[in-house]
């Protein structure tokens, strides 16, 4: 059972926008910042969103992040094939005093 | 470009220590800027935090692994460490080493991973 909770799954078709949740608690989500990662199956995740809403340069602009309270969300606009891979959310929990990662959403490009 | 990459062996007897090293390339665990950690993955499962330190002695590990983690650094070969002890099967996993970056700002801890290596994964079987 993952601290911060995502929907397992999500889908969309080419060029639609897409959303994904990310729940939290005070102790984490509420008092700390949310990264994201993208894992396409086979490889190393790879860092998507830090501090809530910043892109690394080589992210495109098409992925984009928000935090209001204790939930987050993942916007990916102009969906593409590529797209297709696992999504997680991650912070600081400070009540445990560690690292938290969400369970992880599968994207489907349909 | 900084590199990660972890080693060591793929197959460990339960009750056994599990024992892995990440090699960093293109620059240095000794940088005054971040932190350096673990997470692994279990087969078809998610992702999960081991521990994260700063080279100068700053450790923080996973409160559910805390009694069989022990995570070392050699500054000398660049390089850092994971041992598991008394493992089981629920050990088998992907495990990954990464970058860490860890700031306080006004939104609280910022705490990102990046890079990663691409991960090794470990069995645990007799």
């Amino acid at each position: 059972q993952s601290v911060l909770t995502q929907p397992p799954s999500a889908s969309g078709t080419p060029g639609q926008r897409v959303t994904i949740s990310c729940s939290g608690s005070s102790s984490n989500i509420g008092s700390n910042t949310v990264n994201w990662y993208q894992q396409v199956p086979g490889t190393a995740p790879k860092l998507l969103i830090y501090t809530n809403d910043q892109r690394p340069s080589e992210v495109p602009d098409r992925f984009s992040g928000s935090k209001s309270g204790t939930s987050a969300s993942l916007a990916i606009s102009g969906l593409q094939s590529e797209d297709e891979a696992d999504y997680y959310c991650a912070g600081w929990d400070d009540s445990l005093n560690g690292a938290v990662f969400g369970g992880g959403t599968q994207l489907t490009v349909l | 470009q900084l590199q990660l990459q972890e080693s060591g062996p793929g197959l460990v007897k339960p009750s056994e220590t599990l024992s892995l090293t990440c090699t960093v390339s293109g620059g240095s665990i000794s940088s005054s800027n971040y932190y350096w950690g673990w997470i692994r993955q279990p087969p078809g499962k998610g992702l999960e935090w081991i521990g994260s330190f700063y080279y100068r002695g700053n450790t923080y590990y996973s409160p559910s692994l805390k009694s069989r983690v022990t995570i070392s650094v050699d500054t000398s070969k660049n390089q850092f460490s994971l041992k598991l002890s008394s493992v089981t099967a629920a050990d088998t996993a992907v495990y990954y080493c990464a970058r860490i970056m860890i700031t306080f700002g006004v939104d609280g801890m910022d705490n990102w991973f990046d890079p990663w290596g691409p991960g090794t994964l470990v069995n645990v079987s007799s």
